[in-house]
């Protein structure tokens, strides 16, 4: 079945490490997403790339890293410097990054991180 | 820029009940728009997209939403909710680079 996947379903760290976040899609699309979930606000875009070896920031980039070295895997990094990190978050893809709408998001099951 | 409002961040319905979700949009070009539905602790799930063929555009379970330019909305609708209707729904709006806008989000209950 093609679809993406997210591992781990739970995360814990303490404060201070890094943590990475995994994301791998066989849906051959070219484009894919991080989001971060927070009760009551939404989705919010955290990194995104529209082709391998190419990414750009969205929205709350700050503290967190990405890379893009094959196509079905991008990978997202929550440094020590984010300063509130305990959240849901979703990797999502689509076919192609390139054209202005038109093509819809496919969503992983999420990660929920929680930092002490 | 674009943007997405949803009215109302909870709306309770009673099963069988009329269900009516929602969504207004601003963008400066014509729109392609999103319901995405999401269960406790899951990633989402396309319920419909707009993508300018047809003002009413059917979903999975039920769902309908219809574009209305006049009145820059997307609401959502279903005939007569059911239990397995709770979750929390989503609507988007497309902007360039294939990004997606959401709205803060709107939690169905459903009850008995």
């Amino acid at each position: 079945d093609g679809g993406i996947t997210q591992s781990p379903k739970y995360l814990f760290r303490k404060e201070g490490q890094n943590v990475t976040l995994s994301c791998e899609q066989n849906l051959n699309h070219d484009a894919m997403y991080w989001y971060r979930q927070d009760p009551g606000q939404g989705l919010r875009l955290i990194y995104y790339s529209q082709i391998v070896n190419d990414f750009q920031k969205g929205d709350i980039a700050e503290g967190y890293s990405v890379s893009r070295e094959k196509k079905e895997s991008f990978p997202l990094t929550v440094t020590s410097a984010q300063k509130n990190p305990t959240a849901f978050y979703l990797c999502a893809s689509s076919p192609d990054g390139d054209r202005t709408g038109g093509y819809e998001q496919y969503f992983g099951p999420g990660t929920r991180l929680t930092v002490t | 820029a674009q943007s997405v409002t949803q009215l109302g961040s909870h709306v309770s319905v009673s099963e069988g009940a009329l269900v009516l979700l929602r969504c207004n949009y601003s963008s400066s070009v014509p729109p392609y728009l999103f319901w995405y539905v999401q269960y406790p602790n899951q990633g989402l799930q396309l319920l419909l997209k707009y993508t300018s063929a047809a003002t009413l555009v059917k979903g999975i379970n039920g769902f309908e939403a219809e574009f209305k330019k006049s009145e820059t909305s997307f609401h959502l609708t279903k005939p007569s909710a059911h239990m397995s209707d709770a979750a929390e729904y989503f609507c988007a709006v497309s902007e360039l680079k294939g990004k997606l806008i959401f709205g803060q989000g709107t939690t169905l209950q459903v009850k008995p």
